[in-house]
């Protein structure tokens, strides 16, 4: 099946540095990348869409010079959190849009954000 | 827009009982709706999908789903329940994006098996 990683699974970092989280799709092409953010016992929140060789489309209400999105190959999509705050602290999650067909979605197991 | 309703934010089964998990939609044209659960701290692990077909769906772990147009539902059950089932279980249905398709989910609907 269709396997996306993420990395760092977690990572503490202090209040105004800026911390990169790539998403891999490890055994198919993806033109398509998602990031999603998520708050304890919460829903899924789609941040942006990623496109392999163009800029990030950002949803309503999303910083877009805060969070960077590079999607520099069909296979690896980076999300930067600029200037990090307390309130960045979140979970985040990635996916990959599978190319053909109904385009469903594989999901990376998440990356865990602590800014201190 | 498309959008999904998760109307239980808990469910609460015994080990080896039937077990259902809500989800309504509202959709115009053809739904394409799916369900994902959620380990703690991990990512999204899809379980199934209705594009179109038959109405009732079967997916991993023994997890199935019925379409139904007229309630517009698309209800997850699984005929005995497992303490491992214990999740958070998100329903979505794909809408249009700028950039093609993308998912919008509901709210999430813990599951909590005990034994």
């Amino acid at each position: 099946g269709a396997v996306v990683s993420q990395h760092p699974s977690w990572v503490i970092c202090k209040s105004g540095t800026s911390v990169k989280i790539e998403c891999r799709s490890l055994d198919f092409q993806a033109t398509t990348m998602f990031w999603y953010r998520q708050f304890p016992k919460q829903s899924l929140m789609l941040m942006a869409t990623s496109n392999e060789g163009s800029k990030a489309t950002y949803e309503q209400g999303v910083e877009k010079d805060k969070f960077l999105i590079n999607h520099a190959s069909l296979t690896l999509s980076t999300l930067t959190v600029t200037s990090a705050h307390p309130e960045d602290s979140s979970f985040y999650i990635c996916s990959a849009r599978w190319p053909s067909g109904v385009n469903e979605q594989f999901f990376g197991p998440g990356t865990r954000l602590t800014v201190l | 827009a498309q959008s999904v309703a998760q109307p239980e934010d808990q469910v609460n089964v015994a080990e080896g009982n039937p077990l259902t998990v809500k989800c309504t939609y509202s959709v115009s044209g053809n739904p394409y709706l799916f369900w994902y659960v959620q380990y703690p701290n991990r990512g999204l692990q899809f379980l199934l999908k209705y594009i179109t077909g038959d109405n009732l769906v079967k997916g991993s772990y023994g997890f199935e789903a019925e379409f139904n147009k007229s309630q517009t539902s698309f209800h997850l059950k699984k005929p005995s329940a497992l303490v491992s089932d214990s999740a958070l279980y998100f329903c979505a249905v794909r809408d249009k994006g700028e950039y093609g398709n993308k998912l919008v989910f509901g709210a999430g609907t813990i599951l909590r098996v005990k034994s």
